[in-house]
């Protein structure tokens, strides 16, 4: 198991609430993902991060926001949730230390906007 | 943008029978990743090819990387029930850390 954990599991929120999910890891590992997947979509990146502080914007960043202040967290960030956003999420790591390496991921947080 | 095509999106078959499914970039790969999704899991990591016509062999896994680095494709001998899962290749392109775009899986049954 390569030692990624998500919080929360589920969460059923509302349209217009803030919602954060939390992805902690615990090996130190660089290189954080935050995907989500959808049917007919398959995973799209997020956001990924290659350091403390260090961020960037994947395919589908627009109303999500992220933040490292530690190496072993990841925070993904929906400031105003909308039903567009109802998805499972998934936090990944990349052991191999590329930005491009295997990505190892965690058990996902499956969110629904109502 | 880079799109990875990926064929077919559903597969059903009998046990004991093959499985292919096949990958397809309009531009050259730099690598390509494979990942299996049992239902209600999480993607987990089976193979990267990095070299062109590389072919690897995981049991009854097939994996094979094209000679111009633009597609791929999984095969499977003689499925069995424990197969079942969503497969996705994921193509690295190259340049930025966020690269690497996935296909939108094969989705595979397999009736005992």
């Amino acid at each position: 198991d390569a030692g990624i954990t998500q919080s929360p599991r589920h969460k059923v929120t509302e349209t217009g609430t803030p919602v954060t999910l939390r992805c902690h890891q615990t090996e130190n590992h660089r290189y954080m993902y935050w995907y989500r997947q959808d049917p007919g979509h398959g995973l799209r990146l997020i956001h990924y991060s290659y350091g403390v502080k260090d961020t960037d914007k994947g395919e589908v960043s627009d109303g999500y926001s992220v933040s490292r202040s530690k190496t072993e967290d990841f925070l993904l960030t929906l400031e105003s949730a909308t039903s567009s956003q109802t998805s499972v999420y998934f936090c990944a790591i990349s052991p191999s230390g590329r930005g491009n390496g295997e990505l190892f991921f965690g058990e996902g947080s499956r969110l629904t906007v109502l | 943008g880079q799109q990875v095509m990926q064929i077919p999106q559903y597969q059903h078959v009998q046990e004991g029978e093959d499985f292919t499914t096949y990958c397809n970039s309009s531009t050259t790969l730099s690598n390509i990743q494979w990942y299996k999704q049992r239902p209600g899991g999480h993607p987990v990591f089976l193979i990267q090819l990095v070299k062109s016509g590389e072919v690897k062999k995981q049991k009854r896994l097939t994996f094979q990387f094209g000679e111009a680095k633009k597609n791929s494709s999984l095969h499977i001998t003689a499925t069995q029930t424990t197969d079942v899962g969503t497969y996705f290749c994921a193509g690295d392109y190259g340049g930025s850390q966020g690269n690497l775009i996935f296909g939108k899986g094969t989705k595979l049954s397999v009736k005992p």
